[in-house]
């Protein structure tokens, strides 16, 4: 069976600070993975995704994230963080073998410091 | 543009009462499916369906059952009401063709249950 970890529950950084979010996937196969996002009182948005080829994603909104089968990983990473990226953010992973079901990790809460 | 409406932002009912979850996808997908979400658990998947008609067990199916009469309409029912059911549901839908795996979110529904 698929399984996420997200091993931050809360992060805090500065408006203007890089952000990087930390997921880890366990899966036999070659997963599919994604980055949503959350804001208050929304449903959730596809930040980007990755199926195959360059290890190196970009996204929305300035986002991207970095595919590390060795590790196990798919980090997400933003350079400069805009106030409004306060959100909660979700690392989730799929597999062909899984029927197109998703498995959600347990989300990053992020907060941003004026 | 990809919409997924569920018809109540908010919802109260007692416990021991049946509450119906409905939700529609104007994309033609085939899949749909519905989540609960709970802090630090992430999205947890209760049931899905592949067409109409059909529905599969997600992990978390107990307490739940689900109806699929038409393409575009998945409703999630609570036979009876507990308290433990309190929590944020979202409904998401995703397509079959291209092995495209991503899915496609409501605003969710936050069902307390007194």
């Amino acid at each position: 069976a698929q399984s996420v970890t997200q091993p931050d529950i809360h992060i805090t950084v500065s408006e203007g600070a890089s952000l990087e979010l930390r997921c880890n996937y366990s899966y036999g196969a070659t997963p599919y993975l994604f980055w949503y996002v959350q804001s208050p009182g929304q449903g959730l948005q596809l930040l980007l995704k990755y199926f195959s080829g360059d290890t190196l994603v970009q996204g929305i909104k300035g986002f991207e994230a970095e595919f590390k089968r060795s590790q196990s990983s798919f980090n997400l990473r933003k350079p400069s963080v805009h106030w409004s990226d306060a959100a909660e953010y979700f690392c989730a992973v799929g597999a062909r073998a899984a029927g197109n079901k998703l498995t959600f990790g347990g989300g990053t809460r992020v907060l941003v410091k004026p | 543009d990809v919409k997924v409406t569920q018809s109540s932002r908010y919802l109260v009912k007692r416990t021991g009462e049946k509450v119906f979850l409905e939700c529609v996808q104007d994309m033609d997908h085939e899949n749909m499916f519905w989540y609960r979400q709970d802090p630090g658990l992430g999205l947890r998947l209760i049931y899905f369906s592949y067409d109409v008609k059909m529905k599969e067990k997600g992990d978390i199916p107990e307490g739940y059952s689900v109806s699929r009469e038409k393409k575009e309409r998945f409703s999630l029912i609570l036979e009876s009401a507990s308290t433990n059911q309190t929590s944020m549901y979202l409904c998401a839908s995703s397509s079959l063709s291209g092995s495209n795996y991503e899915q496609y979110f409501g605003p969710g529904t936050r069902l307390t249950v007194t």
